[in-house]
């Protein structure tokens, strides 16, 4: 299995607060994404990363944030947690370049998120 | 990525082979065609994908058409352990900006 581990995986929180999630890869991987996943909806992309301090918004990504200063790890941050993002969240991460697509993107366990 | 459709559900025995379709009507002549498969409470797990010819690998079988529009996720023996959401991708590149658009998927069920 690829070495990818997300952290928490489960949690809690009050709506207003600030959350941050982790994921970390072993695998030394360029590509790092975050998608969640809600009932009805296949996994939508939330922020990606090409590479260390650079990043880009994806399909939903208001009301996020995202870092990566390591290349084996990238933060979710939920600013000011609302009940609309309690979701499912998971990391993947791939090889694939621009034009590349003999590769395949791997997902992480998931971190189920629960705003209150 | 190109739309896909694919069956809500599918139910198939266990031992048997499982054909799972799924059309690409708008799919453009650089999109390759992607399976994942996500078992329940996990994350999505990379199957198969292809271009235009057939393909094979230790998991499963890819089948498409001529003209490029559907193309056919083949189990050959499902197992219990088969059982999961599986989706079909059609996309230019397995990761990179775009990352992978996911739609609903098909909800296998292997009955004993």
């Amino acid at each position: 299995d690829a070495g990818i581990t997300q952290s928490p995986r489960h949690k809690v929180t009050e709506t207003g607060t600030p959350v941050t999630l982790r994921c970390h890869q072993t695998e030394n991987h360029r590509y790092m994404y975050w998608y969640r996943q809600d009932p009805g909806h296949g996994l939508r992309l939330i922020h990606y990363s090409y590479g260390v301090k650079d990043t880009d918004k994806g399909e939903v990504s208001d009301g996020y944030s995202v870092s990566r200063s390591k290349t084996e790890d990238f933060l979710l941050t939920l600013e000011s947690a609302t009940s609309s993002q309690t979701s499912v969240y998971f990391c993947a991460i791939s090889e694939s370049e621009g034009g590349t697509v003999n590769t395949e993107a791997f997902f992480g366990q998931g971190t189920r998120l629960t705003v209150v | 990525d190109a739309k896909t459709t694919q069956p809500n559900s599918m139910e198939s025995n266990e031992e048997e082979p499982v054909h799972l379709p799924c059309n690409h009507s708008t799919i453009s002549g650089t999109d390759y065609i992607h399976w994942y498969r996500q078992l329940p409470s996990q994350g999505p797990e990379y199957v198969i994908h292809g271009l235009t010819s057939n393909v094979n690998n230790r998991m499963a079988s890819l089948a498409i058409a001529e003209d490029r529009k559907s193309s056919t996720l083949i189990l050959h023996r499902a197992t219990l352990r088969d059982a999961a959401v599986y989706y079909c991708i059609a996309s230019y590149s397995g990761g990179g900006a775009d990352g992978l658009t996911f739609g609903k998927g098909t909800h296998l069920i292997i009955q004993p």
